[in-house]
């Protein structure tokens, strides 16, 4: 079964800064998803990724498949970035579905 | 194109009621996944659709839960009878490839997740 492990689980921080968010877990996987959910709002999912880097717009994540971790960043960090941030991996052991991160509770002030 | 869909988008029930979640995925998309997450929790799985058949049902919580998918669309998740600790937000989510199909070719598909209906157990 796998374990996935988000930091920090609480982020406040100023507009403009530069933001990380980290995922680790606990058993080889084929993909991770990073997600986003704003308060009240559904879940959007920001990226998929099994290697390497992708970026859109500010948002870039990475993956680390050796070494199990991935991270999420945002530059240029804005208030509407605000939301909980969630990070999700395909489950070992033949299970189908994602196994999800608590996710972290960002807020960017104006 | 459409997005995933469910309804309702809340539901209030008393414990010991009956209640049915709907969800619609992206059409095309065979596979179809439910999730809840209860209160402050992380969302977990409950199991996996391809069309019409229950591919992976592991997360379900226990045989008060019966999720159909009938002809393969839409699938309902029904609650029955609701105890208060099936309050949460139930979570459906769909994708064209399954990701075991696409594992061994070292890829997997985006699932598309719809914006979760809010049940509470009173």
């Amino acid at each position: 079964k796998n374990e996935v492990e988000q930091s920090p689980q609480n982020l406040t921080a100023q507009e403009g800064e530069f933001i990380t968010i980290n995922c680790s877990y606990s058993v080889g996987i084929s993909a991770l998803h990073w997600l986003q959910q704003h308060p009240g709002g559904g879940i959007v999912s920001l990226f998929m990724l099994s290697s390497g880097k992708k970026k859109h717009g500010r948002l870039i994540a990475t993956i680390n498949i050796q070494e199990k971790h991935s991270s999420l960043h945002i530059t240029a960090s804005h208030p509407r970035d605000s939301a909980v941030y969630i990070c999700a991996a395909y489950s070992g052991g033949g299970a189908d579905g994602l196994t999800f991160g608590k996710g972290t509770h960002l807020i960017i002030q104006p | 194109e459409a997005g995933v869909t469910q309804f309702p988008s809340h539901s209030v029930i008393e414990k010991g009621q009956t209640v049915t979640l709907r969800c619609d995925p992206i059409s095309g998309h065979d596979n179809l996944y439910w999730y809840r997450r209860v209160m402050g929790k992380e969302i977990k799985f409950l199991l996996h659709f391809v069309k019409e058949s229950k591919q992976d049902e592991s997360g379900m919580p226990n045989n008060r839960f019966l999720a159909e998918r009938t002809g393969g669309t839409y699938s309902t998740l029904k609650v029955q009878p609701a105890e208060l600790e099936d309050s949460g937000v139930y979570f459906c989510a769909s994708s064209q490839d399954p990701p075991q199909l696409l594992r061994g070719r070292g890829r997997t598909d985006t699932q598309y997740f719809g914006p979760g209906t809010r049940l509470t157990v009173l």
